[in-house]
Parts: structure tokens; sequence; C-alpha cells
């Protein structure tokens, strides 16, 4: 299996500009997980799917943030519009219940 | 409050030389805790995984403790080397019923000098 993908891994884009941001799970995964990190504050849970059902959202800054998780094998989160607060490192990851979580090597987005 | 708290913030050691990097969590329930490796640029891979009946596991030149009474971890790297410079974190699952998810530490930011 490749691990988690994401893509794009980098992207540059103008304030209130859209922005989506994908990730693939490892197939057979059911919960999946979109982080954010930065230099001030560390990893953030935004939000997290369970067998592609929202369950905690309560991480998203606000209502310009969006996920969606349309079916196992896909989801996007989707900026709009954007900010440059909002220049991070994405994550996306995947676990199946147990103890292991596997993380994608990140989106970084930049905001100018 | 759930928190995982984390130290040293940051660490710089030569190389081959040994550090210990601390963890103390407040989360409850708790199943288990993990410790990730992070370079730089790079997403978190995990280093370990303690439960709550192990006290000690080791990987390599990485050896984890958990003393699950006093809700303390630690991670040992014995003869450091200059690929071991990445931030180390500490993280706890926080379950609910629909699930878990994991509460991070702020890490601890490693750098081995020759």
């Amino acid at each position: 299996d490749a691990g988690v993908i994401q893509s794009p891994r980098h992207e540059v884009t103008e304030m209130g500009q859209e922005v989506t941001l994908r990730c693939k799970p490892i197939s057979g995964h059911n919960s999946l997980f979109w982080y954010r990190q930065t230099m001030m504050r560390g990893l953030e849970l935004l939000i997290y799917f369970n067998n592609n059902v929202p369950i905690d959202d309560s991480g998203m800054p606000e209502d310009r943030f969006s996920a969606k998780m349309p079916n196992a094998s896909f989801s996007t989160l989707k900026i709009q519009p954007s900010e440059p607060r909002d220049s991070a490192v994405y994550f996306c990851a995947s676990s199946f219940w147990g103890p292991e979580a596997f993380f994608g090597q990140g989106t970084r987005l930049t905001v100018v | 409050k759930n928190q995982v708290e984390q130290s040293p913030q940051s660490l710089i050691i030569l190389e081959g030389k040994n550090c210990t990097l601390q963890c103390n969590y407040t989360v409850s329930p708790f199943s288990n805790l993990r410790w990730y490796k992070q370079d730089t640029g790079r997403g978190p891979v995990s280093l370990t995984i303690m439960t709550f009946s192990e006290n000690t596991k080791s990987n390599g030149r990485y050896t984890a403790t958990l003393d699950a009474d006093t809700k303390q971890s630690s991670l040992h790297i014995t003869a450091s080397q200059l690929s071991d410079s990445a931030s180390y974190i500490c993280v706890v699952p926080i379950q609910e019923t629909s699930g878990s998810r994991l509460t991070f530490g702020e890490g601890t930011q490693l750098t081995v000098n020759p």
C-alpha cells in the first residue's frame, strides 16, 4: 500500500481564492483525520470522519473551512475564501479502530 | 481537561550522546500512548505504541517507558545519530463512543550536531 496520499504537496494561492486539499486514506481504514500544523500552535485536529461520517468538527476554525468524505477512499478540505493566516501544513491521517494512525506527507499551503 | 505536555521544548546534543525526552499526560480514560518522529517537511511517523500494561518497549536505539500510575512516559535515544534530528511528538488517543481522536503534545525539537 502506498500509504496516505495527499495532494497537492505544495500550494501557493492569493488571498480570497478557494483552496481544495485532497486525501486518499489507506485502503480499509475507517477513520480519517485532518490536521493543521503551524509553528505557533503545533498539530491541531480540524475534523475527523468515521465510516465517512463527520464525527467531530469542533476544530474547524470557521465557516470558511469545510471538509467532505464522499466515499471511503477520498476526502477533501476546502478553504473559501483563503486568508494569509491559513498558511500552514495540512496533514491527513487514517486509521482502522486500532491504536495506529498513519499520516500523509502533508500539503504546505501558503496564502499571499 | 485532556492534555499532553512534553519537555524539554528543544534539545541540542552531540552525535553519539544519549538523551531522554519526557511526556506527561492527563488523558482519561487511558488506553495507549504513542511516540512519533517528524522529520522536517514530512508527516509524523510512529516510533512506538505503549499500552496500559507495558512498562518498557524498545525499537532499535529508541526505548520508551510508561508509568501509568504517574501518567508519565519517556523516550530514550541511545548513541544518537545525525538522522535523529527531528521533532518527537507524544500522542495519546481520547476514546469516544464513535472512535478515537489523538491528543498531541507540542513536541520536543531534537538537534544532533556532529
